[in-house]
């Protein structure tokens, strides 16, 4: 099956700099990749995801590579904010059917002001 | 717009007792829904999930069940609960053929 990694487990950035959270997947096959966004005490949200025909997907201050080659995809967060500050997850799946989706096991990014 | 809710958000159960987590999603219908459990380090791990009523498929063995009596209600059970079963449980549901997951709120589960 799929196995997803994620580093680095922790990030502390500068308020104005930018971050970057970096993954890897083992199924070739796998071609949705979405991140997602967890609040203190609160469920994930999803943020932004990319499809395995696309290189970068930017929106506003976020933005995500893909690199199949290499099988890893990165998120970017550029200008952080205080309210980045939060749990990111990556994931990998098979898009379509009911295949779910493998996640990486969080990126806590805490943005000094 | 659709909503998913999960109840209750904390819960402190005794070793041995039994657990009865519940989660619905307004605003659709025939979702797929899932349990994952949340443990520090170890991301986000799929339980359960349900493609329709009464179809429940088990990704790890463990001391919990989960049941989908509706369409839109999904539940999590144990008989016993363990000290190893302490942890953020979280109710998903996504459509059929997607794979955009829509979260709750969880539920903090402490076992003593």
């Amino acid at each position: 099956g799929e196995n997803v990694e994620q580093h680095p487990s922790t990030l502390s950035v500068q308020e104005g700099d930018s971050a970057v959270i970096k993954c890897t997947y083992s199924d070739s096959a796998s071609n949705y990749f979405p991140w997602y966004k967890q609040e203190l005490g609160k469920g994930p949200q999803l943020i932004i995801d990319i499809r395995s025909n696309v290189g970068e997907k930017k929106d506003q201050r976020i933005a995500v590579t893909l690199n199949k080659t290499a099988k890893h995809f990165s998120l970017h967060i550029t200008e952080t904010q205080p309210e980045d500050s939060a749990v990111y997850f990556c994931a990998a799946s098979i898009r379509g059917g009911n295949e779910k989706l493998t996640f990486g096991t969080g990126t806590r990014l805490t943005i000094i002001p | 717009s659709q909503t998913i809710h999960q109840w209750p958000a904390t819960l402190v159960q005794p070793v041995g007792s039994p657990l009865s987590l519940e989660c619905t999603v307004e605003g659709t219908s025939n979702p797929n829904l899932y349990w994952y459990r949340q443990a520090a380090g170890r991301g986000l791990q799929l339980l359960f999930y349900s493609v329709g009523i009464g179809q429940i498929s088990s990704e790890v063995p463990q001391n919990l069940s989960a049941s989908r009596p509706q369409d839109r209600q999904f539940i999590l059970s144990s008989k016993k609960l363990l000290l190893s079963d302490s942890g953020f449980y979280l109710c998903a549901w996504s459509t059929v053929g997607a794979n955009v997951l829509t979260f709750g709120a969880g539920s903090r589960l402490t076992v003593l």
